[in-house]
């Protein structure tokens, strides 16, 4: 069975410091894993994918994620928050590429 | 890019009413979907389709939902006799994966809102 649980319903952080959103995955078998970016009445807005190539993957707007399969985990990561960064954030797992499963979602909130 | 286009963006009606999303998924891909997210809750899967048939279903997904390809390019979700309860964005996603490949991701549209009042 496939699952993703994500750590932190809400995380706050300052401006220009360091952002950490926290993913953990249950998978029986190599997952592909996402992060999807939701801004306040859009839609979902894909960040970056990992299918099983390099563990460390880069997105868009400045968004890193570390597959770490010996922890289950797939951490988004930014080095400096931005103000438009504040959105909400969706950790999601695939395994057989037609089956998605979400996690619950963390609020990010930017502190000016 | 392509996109997925669904409209109408807002659609409001009153409780016991039929209502239809319409999505139009991205031209070449394989699979759609239909997701909603109550105000403030989490994103719920609804339905899976591929090959003009229903692949998965959720427990969300009973006998008053059902989707529809009509015409090779739309994809609809209808609600026969709409609740309260139904009230939320409902999202319509695609993916262009086949043959057991799982590198492509969900496309999704910018959602519908139906408002049941």
């Amino acid at each position: 069975a496939q699952s993703v649980t994500q750590l932190d319903s809400h995380v706050s952080v300052s401006e220009g410091t360091p952002v950490l959103l926290r993913c953990n995955y249950s998978s029986s078998y190599s997952p592909s894993l996402f992060w999807y970016v939701q801004h306040p009445n859009k839609g979902l807005q894909l960040l970056l994918k990992y299918t099983s190539a390099a563990t460390l993957v880069k997105g868009i707007n400045g968004f890193e994620a570390e597959f770490k399969k010996s922890e289950t985990s797939f951490h988004l990561t930014k080095p400096s928050a931005h103000m438009s960064d504040a959105a909400e954030y969706f950790c999601v797992v695939s395994r057989t590429g037609n089956q998605f499963y979400f996690g619950t979602g963390t609020s990010l909130t930017v502190i000016p | 890019e392509p996109e997925v286009t669904q409209t109408p963006s807002h659609q409001v009606t009153q409780m016991g009413q039929e209502v239809i999303l319409r999505c139009v998924p991205i031209s070449n891909h394989l699979y759609f979907y239909w997701y909603r997210q109550i105000l403030g809750q989490k994103v719920e899967f609804l339905v899976s389709f591929y090959n003009n048939e229903i692949s998965e279903k959720s427990e969300i997904f009973d006998d008053q939902f059902s989707v529809e390809r009509p015409d090779g390019s739309n994809f609809t979700l209808k609600i026969r006799s709409t609740k309260l309860e139904d009230s939320a964005m409902y999202f319509c996603a695609s993916t262009g994966t086949g043959g057991g490949s799982y590198n492509s991701p969900l496309h999704f549209g910018n959602g519908t809102r139906l408002t049941v009042t």
